[in-house]
């Protein structure tokens, strides 16, 4: 089993809708990151959070120390969202264990 | 435009062979760590510098080597090169060890034939 689990792996909505992606990891973190890796493969922090919620423009993560899990959300989407986004968890070193990416594309 | 850089961008090479990638860190970050994605594995932590030092180390395989100078630039070295190594090779920094968020490179593509 993963350490990091990100559902779904793929995801297909059309401009406007409401999206959640899921991470649920199973190591004890202090912190949790989103990333954002678009087409051209260069990669991006969104979030970096260990406790509650943040919200950046129409981003939005949360986690849950204690069920071990966190999800991001995108309002009112844009084809501009179109990538894979990432959750990563703060290893003991500080290093960064990653889930597999959640590959979404917005329609227009 | 996260402030780290990576060079070079793209780099084909035959089996067998030797490459150095090279990243500069944002300036004031301290720490160097270098991730390595591949399509069958995706993501992976190779290793971490902090201040010249070796501070972890992840799924790096012996023929891989790195290092960290006194201008905070780091190399990572890759030897006897296999079709296997053929990914994308990320640096990220961040100001210091442990739990900072972290700035990305944008990556080298290593390309083995």
């Amino acid at each position: 089993k993963n350490e990091v689990e990100q559902s779904p792996q793929n995801l297909t909505a059309q401009e406007g809708e409401f999206i959640t992606i899921n991470c649920s990891y199973s190591v004890g973190i202090s912190a949790l990151h989103w990333l954002q890796q678009h087409p051209g493969g260069g990669i991006v922090s969104l979030f970096m959070l260990s406790s509650g919620k943040k919200k950046h423009g129409r981003l939005i993560a949360t986690i849950n120390i204690q069920e071990k899990h966190s999800s991001l959300h995108i309002t009112a989407s844009h084809p501009r969202d179109s990538a894979v986004y990432i959750c990563a968890v703060g290893g003991s070193q500080g290093n960064l264990i990653f889930g597999k990416g959640t590959k979404l594309s917005v329609k227009p | 435009d996260s402030g780290v850089t990576q060079t070079p961008k793209h780099l084909i090479t035959a089996t067998g062979q030797r490459v150095t990638l090279r990243c500069s860190p944002r300036s004031g970050d301290l720490s160097v760590y270098w991730y390595q994605q591949s399509l069958d594995q995706g993501l992976q932590f190779l290793i971490q510098y902090y201040n010249g030092e070796e501070r972890a180390k992840g799924n790096i395989l012996e023929r891989f080597s790195a290092q960290q100078f006194p201008d905070l630039h780091s190399e990572l070295n890759l030897s006897s090169l296999e079709l296997g190594d053929s990914a994308l090779y990320f640096c990220a920094s961040s100001v210091a060890g442990g739990y900072n968020e972290q700035f990305f490179g944008p990556g080298t593509r290593l390309t083995v034939l």
